[in-house]
């Protein structure tokens, strides 16, 4: 099945440093990936729809300049939050569906495992 | 808009009990319907989908029907294990909107021995 692989799993940072999250799609070509963050008991907060070979989509709210959103190629996109602060704690999750838009209306979403930031 | 709307827990069951997690929608269009399962300091999992009114969904004993009359997507288990704790997602996704999912809220499940 769809796999992405999302590094690193946890990380900690100094406030005012950077860091950046990978997610990659296994075996398959990500068209779309998708950016979450989500606040302890809490639900999934879309950030940002990741379009290969081109800017990235952001939601109201979302500082496009803090969080830094490449997508490359068809597997690999990443999440750079920079100059991190304590208030960017948080756990950050990217999705990608199998083929285009039309087959995750079918089949869902593959998510990767998820990044525990923790700025200190 | 669309949107999704689930129980609110922690919904706490002993092992072996039979488990409800109600969750209902609203949607323009005809969307496909998802539940996924989060374990903790994990991302999300697929758990069962439908696409259509009447479907139902199944997966490691877990079932969800499509009630379009309803416009709901209960989840069922009949009988639950310990190791089934986790935070269940009720989701949509709407063929007339943009694709991307629409979330409810999450429903923590904890099972006892």
């Amino acid at each position: 099945g769809a796999v992405v692989s999302q590094h690193p799993s946890r990380v900690i940072c100094k406030s005012g440093t950077s860091v950046k999250i990978e997610c990659r799609s296994l075996d398959f070509q990500a068209t779309t990936m998708f950016w979450y963050r989500q606040f302890p008991k809490q639900s999934l907060m879309l950030m940002a729809t990741s379009n290969e070979g081109s800017k990235a989509t952001y939601e109201q709210g979302v500082e496009k300049d803090k969080f830094l959103i490449n997508h490359a190629s068809l597997t690999l996109s990443t999440l750079t939050v920079t100059s991190a602060h304590p208030e960017d704690s948080s756990f950050y999750i990217c999705s990608a569906s199998l083929g285009d838009l039309t087959g995750a209306h079918d089949y869902g979403y593959t998510f990767g495992s998820g990044t525990r930031l923790t700025v200190v | 808009g669309d949107s999704v709307t689930q129980m609110e827990g922690p919904v706490t069951l002993s092992e072996e009990a039979f488990l409800t997690i109600n969750c209902t929608y609203t949607a323009t269009g005809y969307p496909s319907l998802f539940w996924y399962v989060q374990y903790p300091g994990e991302g999300l999992q697929l758990l069962l989908k439908a696409t259509k009114a009447d479907d139902k969904g199944s997966n490691k004993g877990f079932e969800a029907t499509y009630r379009k009359e309803t416009t709901s997507f209960h989840l069922e288990k009949g009988s639950v294990q310990v190791s089934d704790s986790a935070v269940y997602f009720c989701a949509l996704s709407d063929k007339r909107g943009s694709y991307i999912p629409t979330f409810g809220r999450g429903t923590s499940l904890i099972v006892h021995p």
